[in-house]
């Protein structure tokens, strides 16, 4: 079965700060993999997906992940964080079975000034 | 705007009480879904419609209901509200062609007291 585990529930990083957040993920096939993100009170926005093209996938807002195979990892990272960047993070493993999507569970973002 | 809409944003039952929430989108997407998101364990599938006219279960399915009533609309009922359904739920519509990319309405915050 396909899934995905991200590592830490919260993350609390400077203003300018580097932000990483972790994900990996288990499946049997080559997967398709997402992150999105959701702001306070809203529904989630994509930010980025790997599609198995480039193993370095840039996204919105100055965010980019990275495919490792040999990890089965798929970490997003921001190299500088803005105040706006506090949302929480999911990270998501696709099935084309019924195009549904399985998310982890989540990763709260605090940045500090 | 175009997107996924839910109503109501807002809702209390008392257990036992029946409702449904609705989603309807206007994206001409032939997939859409019901997650519900509980604190640390992101968002679940409760149901989905991979194309008007199928409905199958996700992994929770337990206490709800749906019916995909055209292409643009799919809705979820609960027949008997338990405390354990108490969520924010969420709506997402996608196109079938394009692997994980959905749009998310806002969400229901529901409250069975």
């Amino acid at each position: 079965a396909q899934s995905v585990t991200q590592l830490g529930s919260h993350v609390s990083v400077s203003e300018g700060a580097l932000v990483l957040l972790r994900c990996n993920y288990s499946s049997s096939v080559p997967p398709y993999l997402f992150w999105y993100v959701q702001y306070p009170n809203q529904g989630l926005q994509l930010l980025l997906k790997y599609t198995s093209a480039a193993t370095l996938v840039k996204g919105i807002n100055g965010f980019e992940a990275e495919f490792k195979k040999s990890e089965t990892s798929f970490h997003l990272t921001k190299p500088s964080a803005h105040m706006s960047d506090a949302a929480e993070y999911f990270c998501a493993v696709w099935k084309a079975a019924g195009n549904k999507l399985t998310f982890g569970g989540g990763t709260r973002v605090l940045v500090k000034p | 705007n175009a997107g996924v809409t839910q109503t109501p944003k807002f809702q209390v039952l008392k257990t036992g009480q029946s409702m449904t929430l609705q989603c309807a989108q206007d994206m001409n997407h032939n997939s859409m879904y019901w997650y519900r998101q509980d604190p640390g364990m992101g968002l679940r599938l409760i149901y989905y419609s991979a194309s008007e006219g199928t409905t199958d279960k996700g992994e929770v399915p337990n206490g709800y209901n749906v019916s995909r009533l055209n292409k643009r609309e799919f809705s979820l009922r609960l027949e008997s509200a338990a405390p354990s359904q108490t969520s924010v739920y969420f709506c997402a519509s996608s196109e079938s062609t394009v692997p994980g990319g959905y749009t998310f309405g806002s969400g229901t915050r529901l409250t069975v007291v």
